[in-house]
């Protein structure tokens, strides 16, 4: 198993493009997190989805966008990058939640974006 | 609001000392609290996980405690070794009804062990 996997590993733009991160997994999780960490700020959840075809906000979403067309798959998009998005960005999963359950989270390796 | 304060932010030690890490959460109802390790440029990977009935859950050199009563953890490592160097993370998740929750991070301790 490859576990969660993100592409790309790095990126640089330029302020105003667009860009799309990949996260895979094939542990057939059903929830799916993007998360980005920042120095200092710890990791801090964009969007989140608890099945395929459906998205949540987390903490930090404005200038982002998801999309779980399928399971394994779970896509961040930034419309117009910004300087602030710069960061560490983490994908992760894990199984669905069961009252009283308790389960991990599996990270992927991270992108690490640089926004000019 | 859920909260997870960590103390203390970093931390320095020579091989071989013990340390202990702390958390204070303020999470509620509470579920579950999990240290993560998180190397350098690498993703975290989780150490242990404690449910409300347990108050305490070993890894190897590495020991969580947990007090559901204070809402406080700790992890504490024994004998470190130069590749604990690492940022250790406390994640916090709520009880929550129909299986859809968020879990709340800490800011992690980053600890280095020097030879």
């Amino acid at each position: 198993n490859a576990g969660v996997t993100q592409t790309p590993k790095f990126r640089v733009l330029k302020t105003g493009q667009s860009m799309t991160l990949l996260c895979a997994q094939d542990m057939n999780h059903e929830y799916m997190y993007w998360y980005r960490q920042d120095p200092g700020m710890g990791l801090r959840l964009i969007h989140y989805s608890v099945g395929e075809g459906t998205t949540a906000k987390g903490e930090v979403p404005d200038g982002y966008n998801v999309s779980r067309l399928k399971k394994q798959n779970f896509l961040l998009g930034l419309e117009s990058a910004a300087p602030s998005q710069t960061s560490v960005y983490f994908c992760a999963s894990s199984y669905r939640r069961t009252s009283g359950g308790a389960y991990e989270q599996f990270f992927g390796p991270g992108t690490r974006l640089t926004v000019l | 609001k859920n909260q997870v304060e960590q103390s203390p932010q970093s931390l320095i030690i020579l091989e071989g000392k013990n340390c202990t890490l702390q958390c204070n959460y303020t999470v509620s109802p509470f579920s579950n609290l999990r240290w993560y390790k998180q190397d350098t440029g690498r993703g975290p990977v989780s150490l242990t996980i404690m449910t409300f009935s347990e108050n305490t859950k070993s890894n190897g050199r590495y020991t969580a405690t947990l007090d559901a009563d204070t809402k406080q953890s700790s992890l504490h490592i024994t004998a470190s070794q130069l590749s604990d160097s690492a940022s250790y993370i406390c994640v916090v998740s709520p009880e929550a009804s129909g299986g859809s929750y968020i879990p709340t991070f800490g800011r992690g301790t980053s600890l280095i062990v020097h030879p």
